[in-house]
């Protein structure tokens, strides 16, 4: 009965790979959203999406694309991992825009290491 | 631009008091969040700050000051398991949250 799952927990690739990270949430939530935390531990907004689609789009490389088939999931394919992309990457979801006392229930977070 | 300041590291010793000040300029408020992230895991929600003053909740108080731009969260009777980062964010006129570094604090006995 996990809110928000993620998966793979951990994944290891090397350079020039294309990969992809699942996330689901069961809240019944109607926005999400992914997060990249650095080594530095800063936590940094890549995407956001409200009721499928997408409404925050941060200056990431365009070899990230997100892809929401329902309000319950929000996926994060990368194509041709580099160095730089290794993180830990969270997916979080929260019920939506219209109270700005809504929090944000996070997954567990994937650690990619790109070698 | 939009910043939010917290110190890098904190120490504290077990039973004491700690406080963690968060600073913050932002475009337009709409409300301040804290969260605890321990090593390894996802950050959890701690408190939740729209208008001045102090809102307590068990060990943990968070205050709010909008017209300084500033909070703090107020830890007591500390704990080992209190060891861990916390992070202040504050959601924009945008209602986009934006993140602190975090301020990892060590507990000691």
């Amino acid at each position: 009965d996990t809110a928000v799952s993620q998966t793979p927990k951990y994944l290891v690739t090397q350079m020039g790979n294309d990969k992809s990270i699942k996330c689901e949430q069961n809240l019944g939530h109607d926005t999400m959203y992914w997060y990249k935390q650095d080594s530095k531990k800063f936590l940094k907004i890549m995407f956001s999406y409200n009721n499928k689609e997408l409404i925050i789009n941060e200056t990431v490389p365009n070899r990230f694309s997100p892809k929401s088939p329902d309000k319950a999931h929000l996926n994060l394919h990368i194509n041709s991992l580099e160095l730089g992309d290794s993180a830990v990457y969270f997916c979080a979801s929260s019920p939506g825009l219209a109270d700005s006392s809504y929090e944000q229930y996070f997954g567990p977070g994937t650690r990619l290491t790109v070698t | 631009g939009q910043n939010i300041d917290q110190p890098t590291e904190m120490t504290a010793t077990e039973g004491a008091i700690v406080q963690i000040n968060c600073t913050y300029q932002t475009s337009g408020f709409n409300g301040l969040f804290w969260y605890q992230q321990h090593a390894g895991e996802a950050p959890t929600f701690l408190s939740y700050n729209v208008l001045d003053g102090l809102e307590e909740k068990g060990r943990f108080s968070s205050f709010l000051s909008r017209s300084k731009g500033y909070s703090y969260l107020l830890l007591k009777e500390l704990q080992m398991k209190d060891s861990a980062s916390y992070l202040c964010a504050v959601r924009d006129s945008n209602y986009q949250l934006i993140w602190g570094a975090g301020t990892k604090l060590i507990i000691k006995p």
